[in-house]
């Protein structure tokens, strides 16, 4: 069971340039979420879902949109990327309380 | 924004001996979370709290809530080299989205 799988792991960017992170789960969960970690700032929301076709914006949705097409995936975007988005990234899915986190996307603005 | 603010922010202590980190808010919550976080990792959930006075026992792990649903602390007893990582709170809000903490890392020494 592979719980939620993000990709890509690593990504540099430079500045300007656009991406989508991909975010998978197989726990058939409703609730979706995209964090950032950034040093001494614990874990922000930037955008959830609360189902297939449904997206909200969390507390920093700046510079970014998201889309839940399928149940099963959450797609970040970045469109122009900025070296202030340089962070972690995480993915989490919920069906209750409990988040289910994946391991992260370490992405780089220079 | 609802915050939580963790204390200490960081702690590095000798095997074997105890300890306790707080996550504290003016603001009340329907629940809180606690999660360990090594690094490279997503964060894992360790404990679901939801009754104000509601204390739960993970081995060595002492989680408790507030009365008033406002804060909660996580004991450490006999800390083990095992137990170093990044321990975050978090409070639960409405539509299953979760507020946190800025964490406190946590080193035990052996």
């Amino acid at each position: 069971n592979a719980g939620v799988t993000q990709t890509p792991k690593f990504r540099v960017l430079k500045t300007g340039q656009s991406m989508t992170l991909l975010c998978a789960q197989d726990m058939n969960h409703e609730y979706m979420y995209w964090y950032r970690q950034d040093p001494g700032m614990g874990l922000r929301l930037i955008h959830y879902s609360v189902g297939e076709g449904t997206t909200a914006k969390g507390e920093v949705p700046d510079g970014y949109n998201v889309s839940r097409l399928k149940k099963q995936n959450f797609l970040l975007g970045l469109e122009s990327a900025a070296p202030s988005q340089t962070s972690v990234y995480f993915c989490a899915s919920s069906k209750g309380r409990g988040y289910t986190f994946g391991s992260g996307t370490r992405l780089t603005v220079v | 924004t609802q915050l939580l603010e963790q204390s200490p922010q960081f702690l590095s202590i000798q095997e074997g001996e105890n300890l306790t980190v707080y996550c504290n808010s003016s603001s009340v919550f329907s629940s809180l979370q606690w999660y360990r976080q090594e690094p490279g990792e997503g964060p894992v959930l360790l404990v679901t709290v939801v009754t104000g006075g509601e204390v739960k026992k993970l081995k060595r792990l002492t989680f408790q809530f507030g009365d008033a649903r406002k804060d909660s602390s996580l004991h450490i007893t006999a800390a083990q080299p095992g137990d170093t990582g990044l321990y975050l709170c978090a409070g639960g809000q409405g539509a299953q989205k979760l507020v946190f903490g800025q964490g406190t890392r946590l080193t035990i020494n052996p």
